[in-house]
């Protein structure tokens, strides 16, 4: 059963650098049926799309965070990662990395983490 | 950017009553729409997905509808479970994609 499992610092000061992972099991990251994908939630709001990446190469980031976002991969651990640079308080948030679906109309979040909070604060 | 709106905000209904929620795009997103539920402490998991169809495992109580700009999530008979947050997303047209602000359904 696929399981995705976010990992990383719960802590980090404004102007750096937000690091996250995501295990998966009971999948692979090179199945090129899916994207990657990480998804936040501030506080009390609605979940807000981050970006998605395949193991083909594509790579799709929300316009409002495309400066400040990369995303990887290690094939070798069945990971992915999120990096958001220059962070404020405003990038705190529960972080969930999710699977989605590559097929045009299967585009929605089949299955997701169970998140990590990560709180911006000096 | 498609934006999606949901509405009410907050719904009050008692168990075993019906209850139907509002999700609105701002251009035409045909059938390609998904709801999540999400309860307290927990990620969203996926209810439905084109418009109207069920999540492995969803039960039958709840039903989706509508296609373009204006969709629906009907729960016919709410059960405790069911009490939490929902949100609708499309998948249309993206980057980026798109999720409504929610509806928190409370017990009356």
């Amino acid at each position: 059963q696929l399981q995705l499992q976010e990992s990383g610092p719960g802590l980090v000061k404004p102007s750096q650098t937000l690091s996250l992972t995501c295990t998966v099991s009971g999948d692979s990251i090179t199945n090129i049926n899916y994207y990657w994908v990480w998804i936040r939630q501030p506080p009390g709001k609605g979940p807000e799309w981050i970006g998605s990446m395949s193991y083909t190469g594509n790579t799709y980031y929300n316009p409002s965070l495309k400066s400040r976002v990369t995303t990887s991969d290690d094939t070798s651990k069945n990971q992915f990662s999120l990096r958001l640079r220059s962070v404020t308080a405003a990038d705190t948030a529960v972080y969930y990395c999710a699977r989605q679906g590559v097929t045009l109309g299967t585009e929605f979040f089949h299955r997701w983490g169970q998140g990590t909070l990560v709180t911006v604060s000096s | 950017e498609i934006v999606m709106t949901q509405s009410p905000a907050t719904l009050s209904v008692s168990p075993g009553e019906r209850a139907t929620l509002s999700c609105r795009a701002s251009q035409s997103v045909s059938i390609n729409l998904a709801w999540y539920q999400q309860k307290p402490g927990q990620a969203p998991s996926l209810l439905m997905y084109d418009a109207s169809t069920r999540a492995t495992g969803v039960p039958a109580r709840f039903s989706g509808s509508g296609s373009g700009t204006e969709f629906t999530l009907t729960i016919s008979s709410l059960q405790s479970e069911d009490f939490a947050i929902y949100y609708c997303q499309q998948y249309n047209d993206w980057p980026p994609l798109t999720f409504g602000g929610g509806t928190k359904v409370e017990i009356k």
